[in-house]
């Protein structure tokens, strides 16, 4: 999800259920897409990442996927744990080769026991 | 633990100060970043060296002046800070070269920053 201002948005989610993080993209030209974890008092962590000739991508326990036609991408997390708990931010290359990385406004995801 | 090291992990310094952060990393990659990250805010780009080069200033003011000594070592001098400068100063790294953008990036911990 996306918001303006200073509050993130927060996901709850219930121990053992399944997670889906939105973020919409700005960039069609964009070809390259990640999704990184940032704990408090961390820096972001690399989960995984796709390309835009890719729909789908899996990982052990998450899932990308990605929507070009509504420039559109989610993270899917099975079985949420409590170590799921935190920040997540999506991030896009708008064209291949620069460097200059485009980062979502974060949602924070929230576990409950 | 990461990959890429910050240090210090925590620095203080008043506004007449000088002080440098540091980082390394030692997995090859030939592009290092310098990012700022204000609470519950994504990071913001600021400066990017490739080959050791500096390839990219975010318009970043004078008071911050980044360095690069060698493929594994970036550093930021500091000076003349503001108050609002305080933040976390995140390095980042990535392959560069041919894979430009079609690479993560790698983050350090950060340098949590408290400009008094």
């Amino acid at each position: 999800g996306e918001s303006v201002g200073l509050h993130l948005p927060t996901l709850s989610v219930q121990e053992g259920d399944n997670s889906i993080i939105n973020c919409a993209y700005s960039n069609s030209a964009s070809d390259y897409f990640i999704w990184y974890k940032q704990e408090s008092g961390k820096g972001p962590q690399f989960i995984i990442d796709i390309r835009s000739n890719m729909d789908k991508r899996q990982g052990q326990r998450v899932t990308v996927l990605l929507n070009k036609t509504v420039k559109h991408l989610s993270l899917q997390i099975a079985a949420t744990q409590p170590g799921d708990s935190a920040v997540y931010f999506c991030a896009e290359a708008p064209t291949s080769g620069t460097y200059k990385y485009i980062f979502g406004t974060g949602t924070r995801l929230k576990v409950l026991a | 633990d990461t990959e890429v090291t910050q240090t210090p992990k925590h620095l203080v310094m008043g506004m007449t100060n000088k002080k440098s952060l540091k980082c390394e990393q030692h997995m090859g990659h030939r592009a290092m970043y310098w990012y700022k990250q204000k609470a519950k805010k994504p990071p913001e780009l600021m400066f990017v060296y490739s080959y050791e080069k500096l390839s990219i200033n975010e318009s970043v003011p004078s008071r911050f002046s980044p360095e690069c000594p060698n493929s594994s070592l970036l550093n930021l001098h500091l000076h003349a800070l503001q108050p609002e400068d305080s933040a976390l100063y995140l390095c980042a790294s990535s392959q560069g070269g041919a894979f430009g953008s079609n690479s993560p990036l790698h983050f350090g911990n950060g340098t949590r920053l408290t400009v008094t």
